[in-house]
């Protein structure tokens, strides 16, 4: 299994304005994604965080809106950028591991005002 | 378009009843199909996964039925509690590729 943390666990922010949530991973993983999930809803993949080359975004999410680092195999974020009231959401890091188990962080609760 | 369709959207079940979700799907690609709970205020989290070359796979009070030929697959509770009470996600994915969520189910176990 994989242990995760996100930080931060929660936040509101003012439109306009840029968050970067923080993923950590206890062990090294070769894949690792971001997700989005609106209360109530199913799980949206925004982008698999690559280690040394750029992130791979899924259709409908841009680079430019949601950047993504991944320096090492244990860490990544993910900036919410110029933020506007409908990117109130849930923001959850995953990995997956070498025989194929993908484990869910605890999940960065974003409001914006 | 939704590749894996989870059914029903949410249920409710007394104490020690027998919760039953179900999910199909039409790729036939898909050979890895995992269950996740979640609980108010925290990520999802993985309960039990089961691979194609079997039908059934018991975990605990939770057992997934498998039926390959008609492309569906469900989730059973054995002996629900009402620590059971979350959402319940279905996913499936094929080799190495991105995993498919269903759209969720609501789980209310009552004393």
């Amino acid at each position: 299994s994989a242990v995760i943390s996100q930080k931060p666990s929660r936040d509101i922010c003012q439109r306009g304005t840029s968050l970067t949530i923080q993923c950590q991973v206890d062990s090294q993983v070769t894949m690792m994604f971001w997700y989005r999930q609106q209360p109530g809803q199913s799980l949206t993949l925004i982008a698999t965080a690559n280690q040394g080359s750029e992130a791979t975004y899924e259709s409908g999410f841009v680079i430019d809106k949601f950047p993504i680092s991944r320096p090492n195999l244990t860490f990544s974020t993910l900036t919410v950028s110029n933020m506007s009231p409908e990117d109130s959401s849930i923001y959850l890091c995953s990995v997956r591991t070498d025989v194929r188990e993908q484990y869910f962080g605890p999940g960065t609760r974003l409001t914006v005002t | 378009q939704q590749q894996v369709k989870q059914s029903p959207q949410s249920l409710i079940v007394q104490k020690g009843g027998i919760p039953i979700i179900n999910c199909a799907y039409e790729n036939t690609a898909f050979d890895y199909f995992p269950w996740y709970q979640q609980f108010p205020g925290k990520g999802p989290a993985l309960l039990i996964a089961i691979r194609p070359d079997v039908s059934e796979k018991k975990e605990g009070r939770f057992t997934i039925s498998f039926n390959k030929s008609a492309k569906q697959f469900s989730l059973h509770i054995m002996d629900s509690q009402p620590g059971d009470s979350a959402t319940y996600f279905c996913a499936a994915t094929d080799s190495w590729g991105k995993l498919q969520f269903g759209a969720g189910t609501q789980v209310v176990v009552t004393p």
